[in-house]
């Protein structure tokens, strides 16, 4: 079975400051993995996603991250904090299957503030 | 393009009470998830259901039913409530190809059972 760890449940970052937050991956089989955001009493948005296409990803807001089999990581950055990205992160994984994708299941989400 | 609703946003319960969430789509996703999120423990999986009259049970199962009569409705039940699943629960759905496989989540019901 597909699990997620974020190590790191609270990361403080200076406005400005590159922002690294850090999420492995256990799957039995290749994984699509996402990196959601969520903003205070909102629901989750999708940051971006791995779908094997390509293992650099690039995603909204100015966010990255890399598919790092040989880690089994997929870390997302930015390499310019805003105040605007205060949230909680959430790392995401399914497995690849013949024909469609297993449940999706989450890490326990890394809360990021910025200092000014 | 409402997405996925949820209904009720918000509701108070007393130990023992009974109770549905009700959770609509309309993108024709086949996949569709109960979750729960709580403090320090990110977001849990409750049950899912990967098509119409199908579900299957999630990580913490227990306590809840779910029900999965039409594509898109996807129904969540408490039929004893208890403090510990006071929570905020999020729905979810999803079309399990490879091009769109993400999640697409609700706004969520933030449930207190005194």
């Amino acid at each position: 079975a597909q699990s997620v760890t974020q190590l790191g449940s609270h990361v403080s970052v200076s406005e400005g400051a590159l922002v690294l937050l850090r999420c492995n991956y256990s799957s039995s089989v290749p994984p699509y993995l996402f990196w959601y955001v969520q903003y205070p009493n909102q629901g989750l948005q999708l940051l971006l996603k791995y779908t094997s296409a390509a293992t650099l990803v690039k995603g909204i807001n100015g966010f990255e991250a890399e598919f790092k089999k040989s880690e089994t990581s997929f870390h997302l950055t930015k390499p310019s904090a805003h105040m605007s990205d205060a949230a909680e992160y959430f790392c995401a994984v399914s497995e690849q299957r013949r024909s469609s994708a297993s449940k999706i299941i989450f890490g326990s989400g890394t809360r990021l503030s910025i200092r000014p | 393009n409402a997405g996925v609703t949820q209904t009720p946003k918000f509701r108070v319960l007393k130990t023992g009470q009974s109770m549905t969430l009700l959770c609509a789509q309309d993108m024709n996703h086949e996949y569709m998830y109960w979750y729960r999120q709580d403090p320090g423990m990110g977001l849990r999986l409750i049950h899912y259901s990967v098509g119409e009259g199908t579900t299957a049970k999630g990580e913490v199962p227990d306590g809840y039913n779910v029900s999965r009569l039409k594509k898109q409705n996807f129904l969540l039940g408490l039929e004893s409530a208890a403090p510990s699943q006071t929570s905020v629960y999020f729905c979810a759905s999803s079309y399990p190809r490879v091009v769109v496989t993400e999640a697409f989540f609700g706004q969520g019901t933030r449930l207190t059972v005194v």
